[in-house]
């Protein structure tokens, strides 16, 4: 069964710290896993997606790491910002074209000053 | 960036009624959208895919004939709940992507929050 696990399901920091977040996964054929930051009441945006072949990928603040080998992935966040509080959700593209998205349940993450 | 637009963002429907939702994308043609339920801390449950042109796609226990999804054109999906209760109050969420491959970016509306009453 295609499952996606995140990890903490929340989590709470000062302002100017660093954390990550896990996700693992039990999807097959994997095609790529992607991060997204949903503020409440919003749709998902786009962090960053990684194939396979990749191992890191940052986009600003937000590192994302990926190894296919054990089927897990983090999300770094460095030097947190009170706007970063939101919930970060993995979703893994399944099948042969990459058309099942499997969701983790997503972490929520506050950030306070 | 790629932008995709969802109207309303909020509507409060009477029990009984139909309530429609549009999904846009405004600068790229949209080969397949998606459409997404969203409880309270839960996070998106897929409910249908769409392809632009051909019938949706649902997911098991999504009522087709309840949830009625249409997407006639590259930048226009629409979603319409049709006799509406109390428990189809959540958050509808779509999403759009253009499949010339499996990594494409996949872009999200902001959502609408449907209250049923």
């Amino acid at each position: 069964k295609n499952q996606v696990e995140q990890s903490p399901q929340s989590l709470i920091i000062l302002e100017g710290k660093n954390c990550t977040l896990q996700c693992n996964y039990t999807v097959s054929p994997f095609s790529n896993l992607r991060w997204y930051k949903q503020d409440t009441g919003r749709g998902p945006v786009s962090l960053t997606i990684m194939t396979f072949s990749e191992n890191t990928k940052s986009n600003g603040r937000y590192t994302a790491t990926l190894d296919a080998d054990t089927k897990q992935s983090s999300l770094h966040i460095t030097a947190s910002q009170l706007s970063d509080s939101a919930s970060y959700i993995c979703v893994v593209s399944a099948g042969e074209y990459g058309n099942k998205l499997v969701f983790g349940a997503g972490t929520i993450l506050r950030v306070k000053s | 960036g790629a932008v995709v637009s969802q109207h309303p963002s909020r509507v409060i429907c009477k029990s009984g009624t139909s309530v429609k939702i549009e999904c846009r994308s405004l600068d790229f043609q949209a080969t397949t959208m998606f459409w997404y339920r969203q409880f309270p801390k839960q996070s998106l449950m897929l409910m249908a895919t769409s392809n632009e042109g051909s019938k949706a796609t649902y997911e098991q226990g999504v009522e087709k004939d309840k949830f009625l999804i249409n997407h006639a054109s590259l930048t226009l999906s629409t979603l319409t709940v049709t006799s509406a209760h109390p428990e189809d109050s959540s958050f509808y969420i779509c999403s759009a992507t253009w499949r010339s491959s499996y990594n494409s970016p996949l872009h999200f509306g902001n959502g609408t929050r449907l209250t049923v009453t």
